[in-house]
């Protein structure tokens, strides 16, 4: 089974609006990550936080995590209809690239 | 400095033949990582490997899969057989020692026929 869910699976908002998508997982981290994966095509590594850190900024992107709760939160503000994309949240434990990642949340940014 | 390079980016097979997915790391980088993404999911890791040694295995498959990274040259997942249900976007990321993230490559859309 996957380690990370993320919630919702899909959410459609208008340009402008903030966009919030939480991911919880099952077993100890060293570090989370969130990944966006535009249709068809790689991914692209977004922001990292480590497993002693609650809160992480950058850019239009906010990064939360609460390990008493095994949650993390990604917050995009004022979105653009180019963050439309999957988003993924990927926990690591040992090593930076060996990650356990989630189904996605899809993004729909519409002008 | 080029980022993790894949290829071929698509590669149709028949049922039954060989595919083999090359990945070449970032520059630097000693540590390679093989995941499978199927329609609609999330990646799912395969393998993890160093420099001629497989170091994490405990997410390929238990036949028909195998993957290398040999001293020179990119590192190689063999797909041996191949069936439907191995259609898949196989990706490969680096990384190396002290890094704080791996590189994703474009991946590999296997399609099987």
């Amino acid at each position: 089974s996957q380690q990370g869910e993320e919630d919702p699976q899909a959410l459609s908002i208008q340009e402008g609006e903030n966009a919030t998508m939480n991911c919880s997982y099952k077993t100890s981290i060293n570090n989370l990550q969130w990944y966006r994966q535009n249709s068809g095509r790689g991914l692209v590594h977004l922001i990292l936080i480590r497993s002693n850190e609650r809160e992480k900024h950058s850019g239009r992107l906010r990064v939360t995590l609460d390990t008493s709760k095994k949650s993390s939160s990604l917050l995009i503000t004022a979105s653009r209809a180019a963050d439309t994309a999957s988003y993924f949240c990927a926990t690591g434990w040992y090593s930076w690239g060996k990650l356990q990642f989630g189904a996605g949340t899809q993004v729909v940014v519409t002008p | 400095n080029a980022g993790v390079m894949q290829n071929p980016r698509h590669l149709v097979r028949r049922r039954g033949q060989e595919a083999r997915l090359r990945c070449s790391p970032m520059k630097g980088h000693s540590h390679v990582y093989w995941y499978r993404q199927l329609p609609e999911e999330g990646l799912k890791f395969m393998v993890y490997l160093q420099k001629e040694n497989i170091i994490d295995e405990s997410g390929m498959p238990k036949e028909r899969f195998s993957a290398e990274f040999p001293k020179e040259g990119p590192s190689i997942l063999r797909i041996q057989q191949v069936v439907r249900g191995d259609s898949a976007a196989y990706f490969c990321a680096s990384d190396s020692q002290g890094n704080t993230e791996a590189f994703f490559g474009q991946g590999t859309r296997l399609t099987v026929v």
